[in-house]
């Protein structure tokens, strides 16, 4: 068993819906949880990062995190067709440096 | 400079050859990560380099795969005798001291063994 667990789709929804992406994890030390986008052919780049629990919003992104339940979560709101990307979440222990990534979500926006 | 930069941007080399891929971090980043990522897949831990610390090399996947730091700065990542199980994409990645949470990956190699 991986200890990130993330659906890897495709998921594709209409513009201006509100997605959801999830991730679930097996290691209750993880502390500090990131949700990346990549585009393809590109690296990753940092969205939202959260420490410990609790919610964190920029812009139309949200991210949860619920440590009780071993689950995190992106929301976007109005989603846009800029938003078609692959979504990574990934997590890592405190005072670790290698981050542990899911799979990946791979998302489309239909205008 | 600007960002990341990863050099050759595609590799296509031959069973059996040794490869080299470079990593240049942005300018000041202390820590720098050298992750793969294969088709489908998430990203998969190399090896962390932090100041002069010595090197975690927890994650490479065999002895064929090395890698230096010199200077703090440019990094480069070898792969010996390479197999076909090796094509993926290299991601580098640098950060300054707050670490890990604002990590800044290059745009990747792509390699392929044929």
């Amino acid at each position: 068993q991986k200890e990130v667990e993330q659906d890897p789709g495709p998921l594709s929804v209409p513009e201006g819906a509100i997605v959801s992406l999830n991730c679930t994890y097996s290691n209750s030390a993880f502390q500090y949880f990131m949700w990346y986008r990549q585009y393809s052919r590109k690296g990753p780049e940092l969205l939202m990062y959260t420490y410990s629990s609790g919610n964190k919003e920029d812009g139309r992104f949200t991210a949860q995190v619920d440590k009780s339940s071993k689950y995190i979560s992106l929301f976007i709101r109005d989603s846009q067709p800029s938003d078609s990307a692959t979504y990574l979440c990934a997590m890592t222990p405190e005072g670790a440096q290698k981050l542990v990534f899911g799979q990946g979500t791979r998302l489309t926006i239909n205008p | 400079g600007a960002g990341v930069s990863q050099s050759p941007s595609n590799k296509v080399t031959e069973k059996g050859k040794d490869v080299e891929l470079r990593c240049d971090p942005i300018s000041g980043h202390t820590a720098l990560y050298w992750y793969r990522q294969s088709l489908g897949q998430g990203l998969e831990f190399l090896i962390y380099f932090q100041g002069n610390s010595a090197p975690d090399k927890s994650g490479l996947p065999s002895d064929r795969f090395s890698a230096e730091r010199t200077g703090g700065s440019v990094s480069t990542l070898t792969i010996q005798r390479t197999q076909q199980e090796d094509s993926a994409v290299y991601l580098c990645a640098s950060s300054s001291d707050r670490g890990h949470t604002e990590a800044f990956f290059g745009q990747g190699t792509r390699l392929t063994v044929v």
